[in-house]
């Protein structure tokens, strides 16, 4: 089993819908975690962090399911500058190893 | 604004050549790590480092090398460069142990002719 699975999409919604990505890890150690956006042809940058149950900012949501071992990234009222690649990062603390998910592709169309 | 600076955005190189790739973080950063990112395969980690002249492997060591003589700067090598290794390689720096917050640099672009 990989490490990080994502569904690699491509997810095609519209404007305005909300659209869900999962995320599973099997490493049952890891403790924080992380999601990344990834533009066309540029670099990954940190889009949120994970630390407990879930995190919300504006229209964006991250969830937690320790039990079941994955994590959930949520867009509500989808942009058009939302399209991107979006990679999913467990972290377990004492390891300085950090091993990306190979990514969910997200199209957003007018 | 903190920065990752990678000294080159495009390379072309012939196959059996020797190749560096450098990379500055200006953040005082201890962690410094190489990916490559292929198309389908996402994120790969090549190498690591979490101090000075420390160096640990990632998941693809093979065919590369890397080296960290001062903080901010992390090399990788490829000691004889091979058409496999045409990639997008991105470096990335972290600060303390177990942080899953990198900074990446902007990628190179390589091509193995």
């Amino acid at each position: 089993r990989k490490e990080v699975e994502q569904d690699p999409g491509p997810f095609n919604v519209p404007e305005g819908a909300t659209v869900a990505f999962n995320c599973t890890y099997s490493n049952s150690a890891s403790q924080s975690f992380f999601w990344y956006r990834q533009d066309c042809r540029k670099e990954p940058k940190l889009l949120m962090s994970v630390y407990s149950s879930g995190n919300e900012d504006g229209r964006f949501t991250a969830q937690l399911n320790r039990a079941s071992q994955y994590i959930s990234l949520l867009i509500r009222d989808s942009k058009l500058s939302d399209s991107a690649t979006y990679l999913c990062v467990p972290k377990d603390t004492g390891g300085f190893k950090t091993i990306f998910g190979a990514g969910t592709r997200l199209f957003v169309k007018a | 604004d903190v920065k990752v600076t990678q000294s080159s955005r495009y390379l072309v190189k012939r196959t059996g050549e020797k190749v560096f790739l450098e990379c500055v973080q200006d953040m005082d950063h201890e962690n410094m790590f190489w990916y490559r990112q292929d198309p389908g395969l996402g994120l790969r980690l090549i190498y690591f480092s979490y101090d000075v002249k420390m160096k640990e492997k990632g998941d693809i060591p093979e065919g590369y090398s890397v080296s960290r003589e001062k903080k901010e700067r992390f090399s990788l090598i490829l000691e004889s460069a091979s058409t496999n290794q045409t990639s997008m390689y991105l470096c990335a720096s972290s600060s303390g142990q177990g942080s899953g917050k990198l900074f990446f640099g902007s990628g190179t672009q390589l091509s193995v002719l």
